[in-house]
C-alpha cells in the first residue's frame, strides 16, 4: 500500500531545534513535501524535495533520501508560532498522498 | 488575485439533506482535490481531477459526488448527508508535478 508515517506529538523548547521523520512505504513518487497547519487554519506549503539531500529556507530545512524511503523537517531557533501540525505529502498516480502529520508543542 | 476559494465556509445539515460545496480557483491549475479532515486522522482524499471533465475517486469516496465541468470549478456533492460526514472539507490545486499545492480556507460541515 501507499502510507507515509510520521509521529503524532513532538514537543520541543522555544529556541531550540526540532526534527519531524517521514517514513513511506510507496515509490514512483515525484518528491516530498511538507506543509504546516495552524489550528483552524489551512494546509499552507513549507518546503519540497525532488532529489536526495537537504533543502534550506529560512529556519526550515528538509532532507530526503529515497533509498532509505526517509524524510525529514527540521525546524531551527523555534517560535511560539511554530506550534502547528505538519504534514508530508507525496504526489503519486496524480494523488496528493498525506501522512497523518504531527502536531508541534512548543514549551516557553 | 483569490486563489483558491471555497464556498460555504460553514453549514449545518440534517441528516438526508443533500448539499454542494464548490471550489472556485483562479490560477489556471489543471489539478484539483478534495479532502476531509478528522481528528486524528490528517487529510483524507475523497474525489480528485487531473482537468475538464475528468474525475477520479480517492481514499473515501463513499457518500460523496464530484463534477468539474469548468477548469477553475470543482464542485463536491452530498446526496444524502450522514453524520459520519461531519468534518471539515479542504480543495487543494496544483499546477503540476513538481509544485506546491494550494489549499482553500475549508468548509466546515455538521451533519445532525
Amino acid at each position: 500500500g501507499q502510507s507515509l508515517e510520521q509521529p503524532s506529538e513532538v514537543t520541543a523548547v522555544e529556541g531550540a531545534i526540532v526534527q519531524i521523520n517521514c517514513t513511506y512505504q510507496t515509490s514512483g513518487f515525484y518528491g516530498l513535501s511538507w506543509y504546516q497547519q495552524h489550528d483552524g487554519g489551512a494546509p499552507t506549503f513549507l518546503s519540497y524535495n525532488a532529489l536526495d539531500g537537504l533543502e534550506e529556507t529560512g529556519r526550515f530545512s528538509s532532507f530526503l533520501s529515497r533509498s532509505d524511503s526517509y524524510g525529514y523537517l527540521l525546524l531551527q531557533e523555534l517560535q511560539m508560532k511554530d506550534s502547528a501540525s505538519y504534514f508530508c505529502a507525496v504526489l503519486r498516480d496524480d494523488k496528493i498522498i498525506f501522512g497523518k502529520g504531527t502536531r508541534l508543542h512548543i514549551l516557553p | 488575485n483569490a486563489g483558491v476559494t471555497q464556498t460555504p465556509k460553514f453549514r449545518v445539515l440534517k441528516t438526508g439533506q443533500s448539499m454542494t460545496l464548490l471550489c472556485a480557483q483562479d490560477m489556471n491549475h489543471e489539478y484539483m482535490y478534495w479532502y476531509r479532515q478528522d481528528p486524528g486522522m490528517g487529510l483524507r482524499l475523497i474525489h480528485y481531477s487531473v482537468g475538464e471533465g475528468t474525475t477520479a475517486k480517492g481514499e473515501v469516496p463513499d457518500g460523496y459526488n464530484v463534477s468539474r465541468l469548468k477548469k477553475q470549478n470543482f464542485l463536491l456533492g452530498l446526496e444524502s448527508a450522514a453524520p459520519s460526514q461531519t468534518s471539515v472539507y479542504f480543495c487543494a490545486t496544483l499546477m503540476d508535478a513538481n509544485t506546491e499545492a494550494f489549499f482553500g480556507q475549508g468548509t466546515r460541515l455538521t451533519v445532525v
